[in-house]
């Protein structure tokens, strides 16, 4: 089956500094990846739609300058967290579609992000 | 906004016991997909149901997508530690890329 890799799985870093997080389709081509995030005992909150060779697509509220998202290939999504501040600590959720981008594929997602900022 | 509730947010049973969880969308959708999400792990893709009072099963898991295209149940018979997780239903309104997420339902299973 289609297998997303996302790493790191755990990163803890100092307010200020900035985070990158990889996110990979091992097996399959991603036109379309898309970046979550969750909350303790929440749902998943799409942030962002990554779009290869284009640039990504976010949901209302998220900030595109803080939350960087490069696709730059068919295989590899990052999000990068810039100034990162307690508030940003979270599980950082990267998925992606199996069959190539048809809108009703099943997602498969990668082992998420915790990230915790200091 | 599109909005899909799930219910009931939280369920403590007995193993053995049966459950079910549903949900039920502000608008038409074009498919339901349901996930599994283990404590500290990721979202793990279930099934997906695309027809109209479609009904499908997976070993002890049964699934339905209502008449209407706006509802969904996913049932477990005798419940089994295994089971635990939070049960998210996902769903697409027209062909729009984007899924609309449920609140998802919490199961603890009581050995």
């Amino acid at each position: 089956g289609a297998v997303v890799s996302q790493h790191p799985s755990r990163v803890i870093c100092k307010s200020g500094t900035s985070v990158k997080i990889e996110c990979r389709s091992l097996d399959f081509q991603a036109t379309t990846m898309f970046w979550y995030r969750q909350f303790p005992k929440k749902s998943l909150m799409l942030m962002a739609t990554s779009n290869e060779g284009s640039k990504a697509t976010y949901e209302q509220g998220v900030e595109k300058d803080k939350f960087l998202i490069n696709h730059a290939s068919l295989t590899l999504s990052t999000l990068t967290v810039t100034s990162a501040h307690p508030e940003d600590s979270s599980f950082y959720i990267c998925s992606a579609s199996g069959t190539g981008g048809s809108y009703n594929s099943p997602l498969h997602f990668g082992n998420g992000t915790r990230l915790t900022v200091t | 906004g599109q909005q899909v509730m799930q219910i009931p947010q939280y369920q403590h049973v007995q193993e053995g016991e049966d459950f079910t969880t549903y949900c039920n969308s502000s608008t038409t959708l074009s498919n339901i997909q349901w996930y599994k999400q283990r404590p500290g792990g990721h979202p793990v893709f279930l099934i997906q149901l695309v027809k109209s009072g479609e009904v499908k099963k997976q070993k002890r898991l049964t699934f339905q997508f209502g008449e209407a295209k706006k509802n969904s149940s996913l049932h477990i018979t005798a419940t089994q530690t295994t089971d635990v997780g939070t049960y998210f239903c996902a769903g697409n309104a027209g062909n729009n890329r984007k899924l609309i997420w449920g609140l998802g339902t919490s199961l603890a299973v009581n050995p």
